[in-house]
């Protein structure tokens, strides 16, 4: 069963780059890794998804090493609006396995 | 932008009670999910379903039973409610049947309170 491990918490200030990182033990072949955003009184928002190596979107960055035992998320020049709690998700034809989440704090 | 509306934002239910939670989405999703939300456990899947009429186990679905009777709408039934189902409940979709890695597209969540 796919597990995903993440820190609880993380402070930044604004225009800092934030690298989030989640450990996924017993990633399975098929599975892919997934970012989500949540805000208070709000679903999850899908915030970007990669295999391996590194994809990058208009929100952030995901980089994937080669073992795909881990992921890092990484937030370019975070704003007030970024305060926010992150999910890693690892899955694919199995059932999907919900990180603890990361709760990003970021001070002007 | 795929739209999941979950009917109720807030709940409150007295212990014993049945409960239904309505999920509907319009982008034509085969799969749908439950998931509640508990400060430090973060996300448990209750139940998800991908296609009409069926339903498979997720992680946590004692005390709870699920319906999809149409594409579009993934009921959640507490047959008897308990304390310990107070909780924020998320419903979600993703496009592609049977395939998980399809990124979810959850609702605002119906945060439920059972006395």
């Amino acid at each position: 069963l796919a597990k995903t491990t993440q820190p609880i918490s993380m402070d930044s200030y604004e225009g800092q780059e934030v690298n989030i990182t989640c450990s996924h033990n017993n990633i399975a072949t098929n599975d892919y890794i997934t970012w989500y955003q949540q805000f208070p009184s709000q679903g999850p928002r899908f915030i970007i998804q990669g295999y391996k190596t590194k994809v990058t979107n208009e929100v952030a960055s995901l980089f994937i090493p080669a073992d795909r035992k881990s992921s890092t998320l990484s937030l370019p020049r975070v704003s007030l609006s970024d305060t926010a709690v992150y999910y890693c998700l690892s899955g694919g034809t199995d059932k999907l396995i919900f990180g603890t989440g990361t709760r990003l704090q970021v001070f002007p | 932008d795929v739209k999941v509306t979950q009917s109720s934002r807030y709940l409150v239910k007295r212990t014993g009670e049945k409960v239904f939670l309505e999920c509907v989405q319009d982008m034509d999703h085969e799969n749908m999910f439950w998931y509640r939300q508990d400060p430090g456990l973060g996300l448990r899947l209750i139940y998800f379903s991908y296609d009409v009429k069926m339903k498979e186990k997720g992680d946590i679905p004692e005390g709870y039973s699920v319906s999809r009777e149409k594409k579009e709408r993934f009921s959640l039934i507490l047959e008897s409610a308990s304390t310990n189902q107070t909780s924020m409940y998320l419903c979600a979709s993703s496009l592609i049947p049977g395939q998980f890695n399809s990124p979810l597209h959850f609702g605002n969540g119906t945060r439920l309170t059972v006395t």
